[in-house]
């Protein structure tokens, strides 16, 4: 089972700031199948990134992904208010899924 | 519109059984995978299983088999977890999930099941 881990476990930055998380794999992962999540509290995820750099419907253009074979990153250009939350990484190879431990993104 | 939309809260006793839900409308109920996903509180993300409705394909994560059972019931576009004797460790929040190509494209909204005696 391939392993995804997540740096930092916590990331804490100002509104403006630029947040650039990191999704680490114990082997080599197909790009088309690795995903970004956002969760917020008392909030089921939300789709932010597949295929490692395709941003989801409605997902603004502050979000990027970028990566390949084992080292992944989230890149928020500008942190908006509504951007603090919990993103997580997931990888499917194989016939199986998993997450990252996720990041936390929080108000300095 | 794509919707997920799972049972209710439930509490229970170390023991007993359990069955929940997940209904899919809006697409396709037999062309994509629906998956199961962990929640324990204050916790990150954790793939239970996966299964294709369309012909009841279903694959579990190793820490997972032989604790639950996924099941479907593709006539009312229905999936489902179940637990045959839970325990007080498997109190947390299960999110029903569409896959995609891979990826998450739909989540449910959760429910919680809280095991207390």
């Amino acid at each position: 089972e391939i392993v995804l881990t997540q740096s930092p476990g916590t990331l804490s930055l100002s509104p403006g700031e630029r947040a650039t998380l990191s999704c680490r794999a114990s082997q080599s992962v197909s790009s088309s199948y690795l995903a970004w999540y956002q969760q917020k509290p008392g909030q089921a995820p939300r789709l932010l990134i597949y295929g490692a750099s395709s941003r989801a419907t409605g997902i603004p253009d502050r979000f990027s992904g970028s990566g390949s074979g084992t080292d992944f990153t989230l890149t928020i250009s500008r942190l908006e208010p509504e951007d603090f939350a919990v993103y997580y990484c997931q990888q499917y190879g194989s016939s199986s899924w998993t997450f990252g431990q996720g990041t936390k993104v929080e108000i300095k | 519109e794509v919707q997920l939309v799972q049972s209710g809260a439930e509490v229970k006793k170390p023991g007993e059984s359990l069955k929940i839900s997940c209904k899919g409308s809006g697409y396709s109920f037999t062309s994509y995978w629906i998956g199961w996903v962990r929640q324990m509180p204050g916790k990150g993300l954790e793939w239970m299983g996966i299964i294709y409705p369309g012909d009841s394909d279903t694959r579990y994560s190793p820490s997972f088999q032989g604790q639950v059972t996924i099941s479907a019931d593709k006539s009312i576009s229905t999936a489902y977890l179940q637990w045959s004797s839970l325990k007080a460790s498997d109190t947390a929040m299960y999110y029903c999930a569409r896959l995609g190509y891979g990826v998450v494209d739909v989540w449910g909204k959760g429910t919680t099941v809280t095991v207390s005696s």
